[in-house]
């Protein structure tokens, strides 16, 4: 069975680091790419970007280039997302997606809350 | 960026009803979209991937259509399970774009 299972909950201060993690099971780990998506409280699903597993090699949104990173460890299969310094604003559930170009998002994580809040 | 617009936001349907969303891009996407159901405090779910093609195990009361610019998500008999919020998603071009989404509630 396919499964991306994801790191928990985090509640942080403005101007701390955290990174989160998304753990393939079920497939090979480096057949598909991984994208993360947030969904800031109430509102809709915004592409922050993916990693090829395989290789690293990582697309970025224009609106969360430099300010997040994209990483995986395929030894582990097991992707990430990072911060250097929170903001407030990034106070939101992200999900990890498995995609096959051509096909979507064929599989979810079940979402990691962060909370950033002084 | 590839814009998306969904239309409409909100969808107050009944149990049977036939419920259309209309999806629209920006600029030309081929058949590269996809339609996802959300419910609350859960994941989204794929339900069609390149326009028209069924994701394994949707039910069949759904069904994509459209290329280009203009894509429509259908439910033919809106069952209880199906009150959700839909989002469409380009893939065709970086960055990915998902539309505002489309809220079914019970009429």
């Amino acid at each position: 069975e396919v499964q991306l299972v994801q790191s928990g909950a985090e509640v942080k201060k403005p101007g701390e680091s955290l990174r989160i993690s998304c753990k393939g099971s079920g497939y090979r780990f480096i057949s598909y790419w991984i994208s993360w998506v947030r969904q800031m409280p109430g509102k809709g699903l915004e592409w922050m970007g993916r990693i090829d597993p395989s290789d690293s090699y990582t697309n970025y949104s224009p609106s969360f280039q430099g300010h997040v990173t994209i990483s995986a460890d395929e030894s582990i299969s097991t992707a990430y997302l990072q911060w250097s310094s929170l903001k407030a604003s990034d106070t939101a559930m992200y999900y990890c997606a498995r995609y096959e170009p051509g096909r979507g998002f064929d599989y979810w994580g079940q979402g990691t809350l962060v909370t950033v809040s002084s | 960026d590839i814009q998306m617009t969904q239309s409409p936001s909100t969808l107050s349907a009944s149990v049977g009803d036939r419920v259309t969303i209309t999806c629209r891009a920006s600029q030309g996407i081929s058949t590269w979209l996809a339609w996802y159901q959300q419910k609350p405090g859960k994941a989204p779910k794929l339900l069609i991937y390149k326009a028209s093609s069924l994701e394994s195990g949707v039910p069949s009361r759904f069904s994509g259509s459209g290329s280009g610019t203009e894509f429509t998500l259908t439910i033919t008999s809106l069952q209880p399970d199906d009150f959700a919020t839909y989002y469409c998603q380009q893939y065709n071009s970086y960055p990915f774009t998902f539309g505002p989404g489309t809220k079914v509630d019970i009429k």
